[in-house]
């Protein structure tokens, strides 16, 4: 296993266009998490899943953003008619439990010109 | 969420020692402390936690006060790949919110 994979590693798009990220986890870990990290900021927590179940959604999260663990395994990030104000590194962890630590991805940089 | 305090920013030379101080005074009976760091253009990395205990492992060794209200992580030897901010995150095991809440962290810089 090669630990949490992300993709793509950057995107470029244009205001108002949808994009989708995707996130491999640890095959043996059940929960997923999605993080945002603007410049100088650390990450800020987006939702969470435990298998495929979304057990929890920030209030970042608006209703532009929809994110998917459709069989337990991978996810997928959608936003929908992006922002300037949605260019950030967005990053994935997955973890196999409370009692262990997460295990990050290298992120997905979203620039929206 | 308990609420953190580290210094924004922290010096050491390379071959030394390094705390990293963290704050954390409004911490409940059932969190954890975890540590994370991030390098430059990296996902953060699980560094250590702990509940009461002292707590070691190859990367770092974790000392928590008596009163839980702060912690210390300790780099016994520090190399410029340990060049990175540091996190400290209480976290919840029992019940509730389970996503990590990161605050700004302290910019560890290593001088050769």
């Amino acid at each position: 296993d090669t630990g949490v994979s992300q993709d793509p590693r950057h995107k470029i798009t244009k205001r108002g266009q949808n994009v989708t990220f995707r996130c491999d986890p640890i095959s043996e870990h059940n929960r997923l998490y999605w993080y945002r990290q603007t410049l100088g900021q650390g990450p800020e927590f987006l939702t969470y899943f435990q298998n495929e179940a979304q057990l929890e959604k920030s209030r970042l999260l608006s209703d532009r953003f929809s994110a998917e663990r459709p069989k337990g395994s991978f996810s997928t990030l959608e936003i929908q008619r992006t922002e300037q104000g949605d260019s950030a590194m967005y990053l994935c962890a997955s973890s196999s439990g409370r009692g262990h630590g997460y295990t990050f991805g290298s992120g997905t940089r979203l620039t929206v010109v | 969420d308990a609420k953190t305090t580290q210094p924004n920013s922290m010096e050491s030379n390379e071959e030394e020692p390094v705390h990293l101080p963290c704050n954390h005074s409004t911490i409940s009976g059932t969190d954890y402390i975890h540590w994370y760091r991030q390098l430059p253009s990296q996902g953060p990395e699980y560094v250590i936690h702990g509940l009461t205990s002292n707590v070691n492992n190859r990367m770092a060794s974790l000392a928590i006060a008596e009163d839980r209200k702060s912690s210390t992580l300790i780099l016994h030897r520090a190399t410029l790949r340990d060049a990175a901010v540091y996190y400290c995150i209480p976290r919840t095991i029992g019940g509730g919110a389970d996503g990590l809440t990161f605050g700004k962290g302290t910019h560890l810089i290593i001088q050769p």
